[in-house]
């Protein structure tokens, strides 16, 4: 069955960087989008950051583009999130999730991970 | 961007209950729209996608609805199991705006 691992997370200073990884099994990774969201503590959902299928698309939200780079290899089915000049406001859970289709638009998330905890602080 | 706003923020209500949520978007998104299931702990679910097609092994209890800019979340008999955070997204542009989310919590 599907199943999407995250790891990497953990307390990190302000300023400084984090990567993330997400172990995918069950599915064909190499046919499917992936996406980053993450979840501050005692808010909602942020959608953080999408790549196509064969890595040749990427899409990030604002308050995160020129600061993380998502990346995949196929080869491993793994999905990443390279984090830098983190910000306290980047603290939260960041789940790993599929895509239901190869692109972004017109395809919604169909399968999560359980999220691996960021901390940022001094 | 699109706005994704859900009402109620938090919503009371007993077992056995009709509950429903809405959700607006800032634009036009066609019905280009999922709900989710948050639970603490858990990973999320997946409910209901283009609006209102009810996701593989979800009760028949759950169903959604809409087009356009306004859409509606219904659980017809509300169970122990669906205490929990609901959210809406949309998926039609490459930004894909969660709602704020609603809690459903026990009476």
């Amino acid at each position: 069955q599907t199943q999407l691992v995250e790891s990497g997370g953990g307390v990190v200073q302000p300023g400084r960087s984090l990567s993330l990884s997400c172990a995918a099994s069950g599915f064909t990774f190499l046919s499917y989008g992936m996406h980053w969201v993450r979840q501050a503590p005692g808010k909602g959902l942020e959608w953080v950051a999408f790549i196509s299928y064969d890595g040749g698309k990427e899409y990030y939200a604002e308050s995160v583009k020129g600061r993380f780079t998502i990346s995949r290899d196929n080869s491993k089915n793994t999905l990443y999130l390279q984090m830098n000049r983190l910000r306290s406001e980047d603290t939260g859970l960041y789940y790993c999730a599929k895509s239901s289709g190869f692109d972004s638009s017109a395809y919604y998330i169909d399968f999560w991970g359980q999220g691996t905890l960021v901390t940022v602080s001094s | 961007d699109i706005q994704m706003t859900q009402s109620p923020s938090t919503l009371s209500a007993s077992v056995g209950d009709r509950v429903t949520i809405t959700c607006r978007a800032s634009q036009h998104v066609s019905n280009w729209l999922a709900w989710y299931q948050l639970k603490p702990g858990k990973a999320p679910k997946l409910l209901i996608y283009k609006a209102s097609t009810l996701q593989r092994g979800v009760p028949s209890r759950f169903s959604g609805s809409g087009f356009g800019t306004e859409f509606t979340l219904t659980i017809s008999s509300l169970q122990p199991d669906d205490f929990a955070t609901y959210y809406c997204q949309q998926y039609d542009t490459y930004s894909k705006a969660f709602g704020q989310g609603t809690k459903v919590e026990i009476k």
